[in-house]
């Protein structure tokens, strides 16, 4: 049973470009969640889903940021025009349930914006 | 949701026991506590959750005070590569959404 698969693991972008941050969660998992690490910081909480809804998107930037989480594939973190301050690294975690069980890390993606 | 205090930093020597803490003095009676680790570059890892009894697993024991206003990670026998920053969580649970607060953690150096 694989892991939970990020990618890519290194995104380097301009800003302006757009980020696209995939996260495939754990067979059977159908509950994911992005967080934010920057530099030296410890991890933040973005954004909750279940398939082809979200639950709670309380820690997501109002702009720019957004999160799918469809039927079929992986979830999607999308970044547009990013800016330097989106450098950090983005980690996805699946759960099989909602509550008070184990959260599963894939390694994270380190997106570097130049 | 409940705020966490750890140590910034513990040291420890090669297979001896380490006691990490944690207080939360503000849990609630619904909130379970959890440690995850994270090693460098990695994704934060699971260790360990309870609730109110103490929990042992294959990685580590988890001690709750009694008053559940603290708790205590054990690592029986440490190796180098238990060398991580250990986060003590107390999970907030609001209806269906689920999140783990990270705050700073412990960063645990094991001595050779």
């Amino acid at each position: 049973n694989a892991g939970v698969m990020q990618n890519p693991r290194h995104l380097v972008r301009r800003r302006g470009q757009e980020a696209r941050l995939r996260c495939s969660p754990m067979k059977g998992h159908s509950h994911v969640y992005w967080y934010r690490q920057l530099p030296e910081e410890g991890l933040k909480f973005m954004v909750y889903l279940q398939k082809e809804n979200i639950i709670d998107e309380s820690g997501m930037p109002k702009e720019r940021f957004s999160a799918e989480f469809p039927k079929e594939g992986p979830s999607i973190l999308r970044i547009q025009q990013v800016v330097r301050g989106d450098s950090a690294a983005y980690f996805c975690a699946s759960s099989p349930g909602p509550r008070n069980t184990e959260a599963f890390f894939g390694q994270g993606t380190r997106l570097t914006v130049v | 949701d409940a705020k966490t205090t750890q140590p910034n930093s513990m040291e420890s020597n090669e297979e001896e026991p380490v006691h990490l803490p944690c207080n939360h003095s503000t849990i609630s009676g619904t909130d379970y506590i959890h440690w995850y680790r994270q090693l460098p570059s990695q994704g934060p890892e699971y260790v360990i959750h309870g609730l109110t009894s103490n929990v042992n697993n294959r990685m580590a024991s988890l001690a709750i005070a009694e008053d559940r206003k603290s708790s205590t990670l054990i690592l029986h026998r440490a190796t180098l590569r238990d060398a991580a920053v250990y986060y003590c969580i107390v999970s907030f649970d609001s209806g269906s959404a689920r999140q783990l607060t990270f705050g700073s953690g412990t960063q645990l150096t094991v001595l050779p």
